[in-house]
């Protein structure tokens, strides 16, 4: 059974642009969460999605958006990007609530 | 802040030796997960306990969970040096579906 898969693995990107991140879940999961990791903050929760809906949202601007297709597949977006979004994302999939969470091996996103 | 305190941050042991990782937290929860991470890689998930379970073991994994002293400890037996790596604790509850909080994590460093 295939992982999480993340797409792409780095990108670099200028101050005040955009960036989309892709997540493809384990087949068969419906819930889709994704988290930001920074040596200061550490992993902060960003949304998760379940079923095309966005069923929570962590403490975010609204530059911060995604977006979870019928296949449940997930999309992050990112707009006017600062320097301090530079991170790893990760995204999980899991079958639901109480149940494990896997993740892939993220992007590196580098603002600059 | 972040549900999630592990302690040590760091911990260095030989090959061999058991590692002891704690993690506590600050509000009811429905499960805890260990995961483990090697350097700004994707999160590996080791263990789900839930919260009417006091111990789970998994090869030479060993998690308890005391919901009365809000903490749960990891316990790697027989240490090796691939077990190198940063090791997180995530906390779940219903009222925050989808949802996992992150402490800042253990890095254990194990000596050939």
């Amino acid at each position: 059974k295939a992982g999480v898969t993340q797409t792409p693995r780095y990108l670099i990107k200028t101050r005040g642009q955009q960036v989309t991140l892709s997540c493809s879940p384990i087949s068969g999961h419906r819930s889709v969460s994704w988290y930001q990791q920074t040596p200061g903050q550490g992993l902060q929760f960003l949304f998760e999605y379940f079923s095309e809906t966005q069923r929570n949202k962590g403490n975010f601007p609204g530059r911060f958006s995604g977006r979870q297709f019928s296949n449940s597949r997930s999309e992050m977006n990112v707009s006017t990007l600062e320097l301090g979004d530079s991170a790893l994302y990760l995204c999980a999939s899991s079958l639901g609530r109480e149940r494990e969470a896997f993740f892939g091996q993220g992007t590196r996103l580098t603002v600059v | 802040s972040q549900q999630g305190e592990e302690d040590p941050q760091a911990l260095s042991i030989q090959e061999g030796e058991n590692a002891t990782m704690n993690c506590s937290y600050k509000t009811s929860i429905n499960n805890l997960q260990w995961y483990r991470q090697n350097s700004g890689r994707g999160l590996v998930h080791l263990i789900l306990i839930r919260s009417n379970e006091r111990e789970k073991h998994s090869g030479r994994l060993r998690v308890t969970l005391d919901t009365s002293k809000k903490s749960s400890s990891l316990l790697i037996t027989a240490s090796r040096a691939a077990d190198t790596a940063s090791y997180f604790c995530a906390t779940g509850s219903n009222t925050n579906a989808g949802k996992s909080t992150f402490g800042d994590g253990t890095t254990l460093t194990v000596k050939p």
